[in-house]
């Protein structure tokens, strides 16, 4: 079946760049998402790529999409301690989503 | 704009006994989506209704889970009789017109004792 991995834990200091990498199987989703969960909160929409790019640059976030080897990456440049959260790689269609077990991003002072 | 409502926020039961959740979604937002997200997981997809319809709920475990959304508006989710592995966060979702994006409420969190 469809099956989306990730890394379980990234750390990095503030200011530095944070890269989140995402593997999926299913070549047949129409998007792929990057969603932030916070403590006590819901799922945030940070952004998400069309199936047929292969890069999107929104603010300080990139997200790289290599359909060959169905690799997703999330970058967040210039990192601060607000950006401390889990993030969850998705891929399906608008709100049927297949996510996949979060990366907590940890952002060191 | 009002966000997705749910309620109640929390909520511990003993096993065997019963649950339900409420999800109230952004006003003409036509999809609802409940998802379960167990400690350490991502959400899982549980239904999906479209209006008052039914889409998808290959992955409800309908033994025990059932979902309503009588008028197409609100949905209620229930657990009869709940098990310890329910335990989780149970998330709504909607969604307004096609592609476009998906809005999740706070969510319930569930302790099954």
């Amino acid at each position: 079946g469809e099956d989306v991995e990730q890394s379980l834990f990234l750390s990095v200091r503030e200011g530095d760049s944070s890269v989140i990498n995402c593997t999926y199987t299913d070549s047949s989703s129409t998007y792929l998402y990057w969603y932030k969960q916070e403590p006590g909160a819901g799922l945030q929409l940070l952004t998400y790529i069309f199936s047929n790019m292969d890069m999107k640059q929104d603010q300080r976030l990139t997200v790289l999409l290599n359909k060959k080897d169905k690799h997703l990456s999330l970058r967040i440049a210039d990192t601060q301690t607000g950006d401390s959260a889990i993030y969850f790689c998705a891929e399906g269609d608008t709100g049927k989503l297949i996510f996949g077990q979060g990366t907590t991003l940890q952002v060191k002072p | 704009e009002a966000g997705v409502a749910q309620s109640p926020r929390y909520k511990i039961i003993e096993k065997r006994q019963s649950v339900a959740f409420w999800c109230n979604p952004i006003s003409g937002h036509a999809t609802l989506y409940w998802y379960q997200q167990i400690l350490g997981q991502g959400p899982k997809l549980l239904i999906q209704f479209q209006n008052n319809g039914v889409v998808d709920d290959s992955q409800l475990p309908k033994d025990r889970f059932s979902a309503e959304r009588l008028k197409g508006v609100d949905s209620t989710l229930k657990i009869q009789p709940a098990k310890l592995e329910d335990s989780a966060v149970y998330l709504c979702a909607s969604t307004g017109q096609p592609n476009t994006e998906a809005f999740f409420g706070q969510g319930t969190r569930l302790t099954v004792v």
